[in-house]
């Protein structure tokens, strides 16, 4: 098991674009995490599931976003009609409901909004 | 609602000295504590947490840190840093031992010296 995968790392899109990123939790973890870091600040959380159900919501995550995990394994994160302040890193989480719960965290998704 | 603050945005120091990196943390309700380390291009990964008992938690890397709840600080030393310590710090608190309500402090860089 390699850990939680994120793809792409790297983003560069033009304001007005669609973008999508995609998260592979650790494969026994029945929870998936996205946050969005901004330059300069810790992680602020968007949005979490358990297993195929997103279960919570932030305030953050403007009608423009959407995600899911359609089968409880992988997530997708979209950003429609992007805006440059949507530049950020995103980052993935899982972790298991039951005993250690420990949050293991991908290596992100820069994106930059040209 | 629950909040971290990490005082100092930046932390230099040399080789082999000891730090400390202040989080202070705030909360009406009893709180988990955390502290997450994020190397250059890196997610984060945990160092130690406080969820209760001892006030005096160790972590990996030789990283300790101690719960105060009088003063609501949950400060995190390492008596001898190394040069592979560079990294962003960052402390976080949650009500309930779940990841969707953490919050992040805005986080303090260690820049390690020769």
């Amino acid at each position: 098991d390699t850990g939680v995968s994120q793809n792409p790392r790297h983003k560069i899109t033009k304001r007005g674009q669609n973008v999508t990123f995609r998260c592979d939790p650790i494969s026994e973890h029945n929870r998936l995490y996205w946050y969005r870091q901004t330059l300069g600040q810790g992680p602020e959380f968007l949005t979490y599931f358990q297993n195929e159900a997103q279960l919570e919501k932030s305030r953050l995550l403007s009608d423009r976003f959407s995600a899911e995990r359609p089968k409880g394994s992988f997530s997708t994160l979209e950003i429609q009609r992007t805006e440059q302040g949507d530049s950020a890193m995103y980052l993935c989480a899982s972790s298991r409901t039951t005993g250690n719960t420990e949050a293991f965290f991908g290596q992100g998704t820069r994106l930059t909004v040209v | 609602a629950q909040s971290v603050t990490q005082l100092d945005s930046q932390v230099p120091v040399f080789e082999e000295a000891p730090v400390e990196l202040r989080c202070n943390y705030s909360s009406s309700v009893s709180v988990y504590l955390f502290w997450y380390v994020q190397y250059p291009n890196q997610g984060l990964q945990l160092l130690l947490k406080y969820l209760s008992g001892s006030t005096l938690v160790k972590g990996i890397n030789g990283f300790e840190a101690e719960f105060n709840k009088s003063q609501t600080s949950f400060h995190l030393r390492k008596p001898s840093v190394h040069i592979s310590d560079t990294a962003e710090y960052f402390c976080a608190v949650s009500l309930t031992y779940n990841n969707n309500d953490m919050r992040f402090g805005a986080g303090t860089r260690l820049t390690v010296k020769p």
